[in-house]
């Protein structure tokens, strides 16, 4: 069954600075998706990037990037010029794209991070 | 504008009462989701439906029970069987998922506001 893994449960980031956060996943799969999702403080969850196994570059959506590992099965998150805006739960999930092992395309999340900007 | 409507945003549940969350979306999705949210615990998947008329059990589905007569409605009760149901309940929804033999799509799910259901 695959896995995934959030080892930061909270970070915290200066505002106008980068953090990075990091998960990682375990999956005996070859082709999948992996996401970021924020959840602020009002719950709502909110698509951040999405990353195809299969495209070696990384995925970037503007303040936001991925560094995406294929062999070592990790996909870190950076946020850059952090924001007080940015302050939210991030969690990571992933998606088989093929229905082997009976996942049946469901999104395995990773359990959070909280991540905190000071101004 | 699209998108998945859930009802009540806060509820209250008395010991042996079956209570029932709304999950509504107006988005033409196939599939549609029910999550729990713990703190410390992410999102654990309760019941998912890829078609009307059909759903399946997820990783905690005892205590729960759904239906899917309508593609635009997922129901979520909470049974009296559920005896530690105080949690935040999310509803999701996504394209079709996939036909037999296809890759499933890149597209992510899509989320209510959820319902925080509480033990009075």
């Amino acid at each position: 069954a695959q896995t995934v893994t959030q080892s930061q449960p909270e970070m915290s980031v200066q505002e106008a600075e980068t953090v990075t956060l990091s998960c990682t996943y375990d999956t005996s799969e070859s082709d999948y998706y992996l996401f970021w999702y924020k959840q602020p403080p009002s719950r709502q969850m909110i698509l951040v990037i999405r990353q195809e196994a299969y495209k070696q570059q990384n995925a970037t959506e503007n303040r936001f990037s991925v560094n995406f590992q294929k062999a070592a099965k990790s996909f870190s998150l950076k946020i850059s010029d952090s924001q007080l805006g940015d302050a939210a739960m991030y969690f990571c999930a992933y998606r088989g794209r093929y229905n082997y092992g009976g996942s049946q395309g469901n999104l395995i999340f990773g359990k959070g991070t909280k991540l905190s900007v000071k101004p | 504008d699209g998108g998945i409507t859930q009802s009540p945003k806060y509820l209250f549940r008395k010991e042996g009462q079956n209570v029932t969350l709304s999950c509504e979306q107006n988005l033409n999705h196939d599939a549609m989701y029910w999550y729990r949210q713990d703190p410390g615990q992410g999102l654990r998947l309760i019941y998912y439906s890829q078609i009307v008329n059909d759903f399946q059990k997820g990783d905690i589905a005892e205590g729960y029970s759904v239906s899917r007569e309508k593609k635009e409605s997922f129901p979520l009760t909470v049974t009296s069987a559920q005896k530690n149901p105080t949690a935040f309940y999310l509803c999701a929804s996504s394209p079709p998922v996939s036909h037999q033999g296809a890759a499933y799509s890149n597209q992510p799910q899509h989320f209510g506001d959820g319902t925080r259901l509480s033990i009075l």
